[in-house]
């Protein structure tokens, strides 16, 4: 099983429309999760940070379900601005290697007018 | 400014040439990571730095090395470039918050192209 495995996407959704990510990782200890989002050609910035039971920020949501080392990013009323690759990102834990930021492979999505 | 810096921006080089890519922050953090990103496969890691003296290999360190000079810098050499390394390079430093890896932040990217 991959470490952090997203679904593959391209999601093509018209505006305004409500679409969800979802995204799983492998090691029950990780200790903290990401949602990246990166623009074709461009450096991944932070979405969202996902801590605890999960955020809300306007129109995304993160939710995190460690008992199923699940996570999910929602994005209502989408706008064409939101067309981008999301990146799930996870923290494998604490200390020494355990430090490390886990990539998923990023779900494209393509917000139609 | 931007806080993580990478140069150059673009390379093409020859199969065989040694290279290195170079990154520099100005955000203080101790952390600094070199990923690779290739079509289809995501951000692959390649080396990490804790700090001036930890080096340590990701997932893909073969073909690769890397030097941590300063806190603030942190290159990556590619000792013989081959053309499966033709890939865009991101460096990026994090820091480290009371529930593990704080946010990361990413340089520009290098492209680099091997024939």
């Amino acid at each position: 099983r991959k470490e952090v495995e997203q679904d593959p996407g391209p999601f093509n959704v018209p505006e305004g429309a409500t679409v969800a990510f979802n995204c799983t990782y492998s090691n029950s200890a990780s200790q903290s999760f990401f949602w990246y989002r990166q623009d074709c050609r461009k450096e991944p910035k932070l979405l969202m940070s996902v801590y605890s039971s999960g955020n809300e920020d306007g129109r995304f949501t993160a939710q995190l379900n460690r008992a199923s080392q699940y996570i999910s990013l929602l994005i209502r009323d989408s706008k064409l601005s939101d067309s981008a690759t999301y990146l799930c990102v996870v923290n494998m834990g604490y200390g020494g290697s355990q430090g490390n930021l886990i990539f998923g492979k990023g779900t494209k999505l393509s917000v139609k007018p | 400014d931007a806080d993580v810096t990478q140069t150059p921006r673009n390379r093409i080089t020859k199969t065989g040439k040694r290279i290195m890519l170079e990154c520099s922050q100005t955000k203080g953090h101790d952390r600094m990571y070199w990923y690779r990103q290739d079509p289809g496969l995501g951000l692959r890691l390649i080396y990490y730095s804790f700090d001036v003296k930890d080096i340590n290999k990701g997932e893909i360190s073969d073909g690769y090395s890397v030097s941590r000079q300063a806190q603030a810098k942190f290159s990556l050499s590619l000792e013989s470039a081959i053309p499966n390394q033709t890939a865009l390079y991101f460096c990026a430093t994090s820091d480290w918050g009371d529930r593990g890896n704080a946010e990361a932040f990413f340089g520009q990217g290098t492209r680099l192209t091997v024939v």
